[in-house]
């Protein structure tokens, strides 16, 4: 079955210090990959895609990932996080067999402290 | 990117009442619509697929006739909760494929309160 895993359910990091949030993926057929972010009692904010092309995508507020096709791995960076960047990180992959469902993490909560 | 809307943002209905959440794509026209429910300190969970001008697809374990989905146009997708009982009390979330067919934008999301 296609799963998509985000291995830390909490990262606790200071500002201004580099965070890696972790995205692994079951499969290495072709595939669609996105980061969410949630704030609170919000919906979802696109982050970043990899849709082809480059594997390292660069998105706003500063986040970039590096598509790993060997890993199935679609690991979000941060080189110096802010106090705003605490929110719940969602990664989702859309595997382009059948029916094209977008398939979520359970999300990784990034707290920023100062 | 592009623009989903849900309204409304945040409803309070009694149980045994129905209560209809509206998802709008405002500047694309949208085929398909996705609708999920998010549990407290949950991922989310896709719970239908809805197509213009057909059925929707719903996923394994979601009541048909519970969440009914209407997707009467290319920017319009309805979902609404009949019968609504507290269990249901959720944040719904719809979303749409943008123009380039492959990227998912999401609406704000909907706080359903079943009292």
């Amino acid at each position: 079955a296609q799963s998509v895993t985000q291995l830390d359910s909490q990262v606790p990091v200071f500002e201004e210090a580099p965070v890696e949030l972790r995205c692994n993926y079951s499969s290495s057929v072709s595939v669609y990959l996105f980061w969410y972010v949630q704030y609170p009692n919000q919906g979802l904010q696109l982050l970043l895609k990899y849709l082809s092309g480059s594997t390292l995508v660069k998105g706003i507020n500063g986040f970039e990932a590096e598509f790993n096709k060997s890993q199935t791995s679609f690991h979000l960076r941060k080189p110096s996080v802010h106090i705003s960047d605490t929110a719940e990180y969602f990664c989702a992959v859309q595997w382009n067999t059948g029916f094209q469902k977008l398939v979520f993490g359970t999300g990784t909560r990034l707290l920023v402290s100062p | 990117g592009a623009v989903v809307s849900q309204h409304p943002s945040r409803v309070i209905c009694k149980s045994g009442t129905s209560v209809k959440i509206e998802c709008r794509s405002l500047d694309f026209q949208a085929t398909t619509m996705f609708w999920y429910r998010q549990f407290p300190k949950k991922s989310l969970m896709l719970m239908a697929t809805s197509n213009e001008g057909s059925k929707a697809t719903y996923e394994q374990g979601v009541e048909k006739d519970k969440f009914l989905i209407n997707h009467a146009s290319l920017t319009l997708s309805t979902l609404t909760v009949t019968s609504a009982h507290p269990e249901d009390s959720s944040f719904y979330i719809c979303s749409a494929r943008g123009r380039d067919g492959n990227t998912i934008y999401f609406g704000e999301g909907s706080w359903l309160t079943v009292v």
